[in-house]
């Protein structure tokens, strides 16, 4: 089982639409979890961190269900300059005394005029 | 916020000869660094975590007498591809762990190209 799995994609969404992207992952351990987005070309930039209480950034709201072990994230009123590759990220312990960021393979968003 | 800097951006090189990249924090002390590579629409995956004074961690599967990595300060680590072949052609990005608070910024990535 991969350690943290989203679905691929892409979404292609008008201007304007709301979308969901989730995610799940395996380490039950884990102890942060972000959202982090990449542009084709360019490094992933940290877009959220995701909080069990869920929390929320303009546009972009972040939910964590850590007994699912589930992370999802919303955008509504979606932006031309929102298409990007969506990228869910786990911290967790590593086993060999560190913590280390996984990423997911991302979810690659299209948001079309 | 706080920059993450890598040199060069972009690097083309014969196959066999060796490219060393730097990873800088420009503004914060970075006691661990991490190294990262990603394929054409793959995850980033990690390679090495580098520690400032001591020897870089190796993710399983990665060779260090192929990939070094020097840690000298705690605002400079350095990954050296030796001896390149055309496989090693990706996508090279690091990262910078505060030592202050833990955030982890990345650089804007190295693209080598091997021929």
């Amino acid at each position: 089982r991969k350690e943290v799995e989203q679905d691929p994609g892409p979404f292609n969404v008008p201007e304007g639409a709301t979308v969901a992207f989730n995610c799940t992952y395996s380490n039950s351990a884990s102890q942060s979890f972000f959202w982090y987005r990449q542009d084709c070309r360019k490094e992933p930039k940290l877009l959220m961190s995701v909080y069990s209480s869920g929390n929320e950034d303009g546009r972009f709201t972040a939910q964590l269900n850590r007994a699912s072990q589930y992370i999802s994230l919303l955008i509504r009123d979606s932006k031309l300059s929102d298409s990007a590759t969506y990228l869910c990220v786990v911290n967790g312990y590593n086993g060999a005394g560190s913590y280390q960021l996984t990423f997911g393979k991302g979810t690659k968003l299209s948001v079309i005029p | 916020g706080a920059v993450v800097s890598q040199h060069p951006s972009r690097v083309i090189c014969k196959s066999g000869t060796s490219v060393k990249i730097e990873c800088r924090s420009l503004d914060f002390q970075a006691t661990t660094m991490f190294w990262y590579r990603q394929f054409p629409k793959k995850s980033l995956m990690l390679m090495a975590t580098s520690n400032e004074g001591s020897k870089a961690t190796y993710e399983q599967g990665v060779e260090k007498d192929k990939f070094l990595i020097n840690h000298a300060s705690l605002t400079l680590s350095t990954l050296t591809v030796t001896s390149a072949h055309p496989e090693d052609s990706s996508f090279y990005i690091c990262s910078a762990r505060d030592s202050l608070d833990e955030t982890q910024y990345f650089g804007p990535g190295t693209r080598l190209l091997v021929l």
